[in-house]
């Protein structure tokens, strides 16, 4: 089946402008995750979605940073009056359920990523 | 933050040889799993072996955990050229009930043919 899709591959942007990344999971995963990766450094976690609801999104840096996924599935990640240190791939990823201590772990299936440039 | 924290940070090494890379990282975990990321497949999970698990096998894959030193290692056995990639490893945050996911800065191997 189809995998995790995010668009658009690539966004280049003026400083101050707002953006929208779309990410679609792979069909009937309830969990979704968005991280950040910066040139030779690994993902940088951002925000955790279970269903509709952000269950923690204590990685985003700050309130220029938001995400929904109203109808839990497909989920916008927005950044508002982008700063040139914005630049960076976004990746999304998904699950079939949150990760539980102690239960058995789901594997998370990492899109292609946006590649955001703010100019 | 970054937990995890691979060694060496690039690695090369000719098709056929051992890969070994390795992960420390600073607090308790539920499990460790480590990712390969290319330009070709993205990120991709390989492997993930719990915290009392002390050793994983999956085909030419070789993960080891030992949770008193906070340490990890993978294994790549006869390598190819194709196995050409950044490695990461990554651990659950600690009281996240364990998807909260930290990566590690990666280890860039690169095997010559």
């Amino acid at each position: 089946g189809a995998g995790v899709s995010q668009t658009p591959s690539n966004k280049v942007t003026e400083k101050g402008k707002y953006v929208e990344l779309r990410c679609d999971p792979i069909s009937g995963h309830t969990a979704l995750y968005w991280y950040r990766q910066s040139l030779g450094q690994g993902p940088e976690f951002l925000i955790y979605f279970q269903g509709t609801g952000a269950a923690d999104d204590s990685g985003l840096p700050n309130d220029r940073f938001f995400a929904v996924r109203p109808e839990g599935s497909v989920s916008t990640l927005k950044i508002q009056r982008t700063e040139r240190g914005d630049s960076a791939v976004y990746l999304c990823a998904s699950s079939p359920t949150g990760g539980i201590a102690g239960s058995s772990y789901n594997e998370q299936f990492f899109g292609p990523g946006t590649r955001l440039t703010v100019l | 933050s970054q937990q995890g924290e691979e060694d060496p940070q690039a690695l090369s090494i000719q098709e056929g040889e051992n890969a070994t890379m390795n992960c420390s990282y600073k607090t308790s975990i539920n499990n460790l799993q480590w990712y390969r990321q290319n330009s070709g497949r993205g990120l991709v999970h390989l492997i993930l072996i719990r915290s009392n698990e002390r050793e994983k096998h999956s085909g030419r894959l070789r993960v080891t955990l030992d949770t008193s030193k906070k340490s990890s290692s993978l294994l790549i056995t006869a390598s190819r050229a194709a196995d050409t990639a950044s490695y990461f490893c990554a651990t659950d945050a600690p009281n996240t009930g364990g998807f909260k996911t930290i990566f590690g800065a990666g280890t860039r191997l690169f095997v010559k043919a």
